[in-house]
């Protein structure tokens, strides 16, 4: 079965600095996977995907996420962030039947 | 584009009453439509599968005749809580999959928030 882990309950960054949201998954076969941000009572917005391609992909609001094969990894990223960007945060792995399988989900505290 | 709608937003019932949800997709078709639910601080668990004009496909655990779910056109999916008690209190989203768009993203809903007293 697909699954994803993220490791990180919560992540507290101070505005202005990077931001990296974990996370790892196990599949068998090519991984499809996803990140999307959650804000208070909303549902899930897309951020980016990797299917195949460029290890590196970029997103939506300046986030971009790093596919590491060897680590089996599909980490999040933005180089500084905002304010904005305190949400709860999910990675996601599609399965063949185009179910998600969501990983816990991680908080994300910017303070000012 | 790609937009997912969810009526009602939110919702207050009383136990034993049932509570009906409904999911569109406003700017395209979705054959298949996903049912999600989700407590608080946690993550979305899937419930079901809509796939239009066929019955839905039920995750393990999940009480299909409790959780009543139609999908009679390629724009609308039900969700219809049956008999509802204060334990089927939760937040439960809705995504339809858009084919046209290349891979077959899944598009989401802004969630239903249900409360049973």
């Amino acid at each position: 079965a697909q699954s994803v882990a993220q490791p990180e309950d919560q992540v507290n960054v101070a505005e202005g600095n990077p931001l990296t949201v974990k996370c790892t998954y196990s599949v068998s076969g090519n991984p499809y996977l996803f990140w999307y941000v959650q804000y208070p009572n909303r549902g899930l917005q897309f951020l980016l995907k990797y299917i195949t391609g460029d290890n590196l992909v970029k997103g939506s609001y300046g986030f971009e996420a790093e596919f590491n094969k060897s680590q089996t990894s599909f980490h999040l990223k933005k180089p500084s962030a905002l304010v904005s960007d305190s949400a709860l945060y999910f990675c996601a792995v599609r399965d063949y039947d185009y179910k998600l399988s969501f990983g816990a989900g991680t908080t994300v505290t910017v303070r000012a | 584009g790609a937009v997912v709608s969810q009526h009602p937003s939110w919702v207050i019932c009383k136990s034993g009453t049932s509570v009906k949800i409904e999911c569109r997709s406003l700017d395209f078709q979705a054959t298949t439509m996903f049912w999600y639910r989700q407590f608080p601080k946690q993550s979305l668990m899937l419930m079901a599968t809509s796939n239009e004009g066929s019955k839905a496909t039920y995750e393990q655990g999940v009480e299909k005749d409790k959780f009543l779910i139609n999908h009679a056109s390629l724009t609308l999916s039900t969700l219809t809580v049956t008999s509802a008690h204060p334990e089927d209190s939760s937040f439960y989203i809705c995504s339809a999959r858009n084919q046209l768009a290349g891979v077959s993203e899944q598009f989401f809903g802004p969630g239903t928030r249900l409360t049973v007293l």
